[in-house]
C-alpha cells in the first residue's frame, strides 16, 4: 500500500479566489490522480498528474480551472481556480505503484467550502 | 465506455445482519474490480480487490466474487458492526482506459445496535 498525506484537510474561501491543494506519497509511485467529491456523490477524475509533463484532463476539466503540477514521483498539486460556490467538494488525491496492479490509495481528502 | 452500477441505498441493518451489496458492471476488455469503503470524514480505503474471473477478494470478514458470466461483484459479509457503518464504492479498473478508476454511485451502510 501507500500512505497518502494532503494539505489542508478542510479550508473556506471567498468567490474568486484560489487555493492550491497539496499531496504527498511516502514512496515513489508510478500514476497520481485527482478526483472530486460533490456532497452526497460519487467521485469523478478530474485529471491524471503526470511526471515531468502536462497533466491529462478528463471531459469537463479544464487547465486554467484546475491547473496540476507533479515535479516528482512523490508529490503533487491541485489548484482550483477563480472560485465559485459550485466547486464547493471533497478533492482527494490518489495514486498507483504501477506493473500489473490496478488499485489506488487514496488521501483523506481537503473538504472546500467557497462563500 | 466502463460504468459500474450499484444497489440503491441507503441501507440499514441491525448488527449481526448479513450484509450484500450488489455491483454489476460494464466494460469492453477485462477489468479489476474493486470494493473502497469511505468512514465518514475521512478519504477512501481499499477494502478488497479480485484481478480476473471468478477471484474472490476478501477482508475484515468482506466477500466479493468476480462473476463473469454474470458481470458482478457483489459485496457480502455475514454479519455487520456497528461500526461497519461507512459508505461503500464499487469500482472498475481496465488497462485499456489508462488506469483510471470508474466508481459507482456508492451505497450508504447504517448498522444499528
Amino acid at each position: 500500500s501507500a500512505v497518502i498525506s494532503q494539505k489542508p484537510s478542510r479550508d473556506i474561501c471567498q468567490r474568486g479566489t484560489s487555493l492550491t491543494i497539496q499531496c504527498q506519497v511516502d514512496s515513489q509511485v508510478t500514476m497520481m490522480f485527482w478526483y472530486r467529491q460533490q456532497p452526497g456523490q460519487s467521485l469523478t477524475l478530474i485529471a491524471t498528474a503526470n511526471q515531468g509533463s502536462e497533466a491529462t484532463y478528463e471531459s469537463g476539466f479544464v487547465i486554467d480551472k484546475f491547473p496540476i503540477s507533479r515535479p516528482n514521483l512523490t508529490f503533487s498539486t491541485l489548484t482550483v481556480s477563480n472560485m465559485s460556490p459550485e466547486d464547493s467538494s471533497i478533492y482527494l488525491c490518489s495514486a498507483r505503484r504501477g506493473g500489473g496492479s490496478y488499485e489506488q490509495y487514496f488521501g483523506p481528502g481537503t473538504r472546500l467550502t467557497v462563500t | 465506455g466502463n460504468s459500474v452500477t450499484q444497489m440503491e441505498g441507503p441501507v440499514t441493518l441491525s448488527e449481526e445482519a448479513f450484509l450484500t451489496i450488489n455491483c454489476t458492471y460494464t466494460a469492453t476488455g477485462y477489468p479489476s474490480l474493486f470494493w473502497y469503503v469511505q468512514y465518514p470524514g475521512e478519504g477512501l480505503q481499499l477494502l478488497l480487490k479480485a484481478t480476473k474471473a471468478d477471484d474472490k477478494g476478501s477482508n475484515k470478514g468482506f466477500e466479493a466474487t468476480y462473476r463473469k458470466e454474470t458481470t458482478s461483484f457483489h459485496l457480502e459479509k455475514g454479519s455487520v458492526q456497528v461500526s461497519d457503518s461507512a459508505v461503500y464504492f464499487c469500482a472498475l479498473s481496465e488497462g485499456t482506459s489508462g488506469s483510471r478508476l470508474t466508481f459507482g454511485e456508492g451505497t450508504q451502510l447504517t448498522v444499528n445496535p
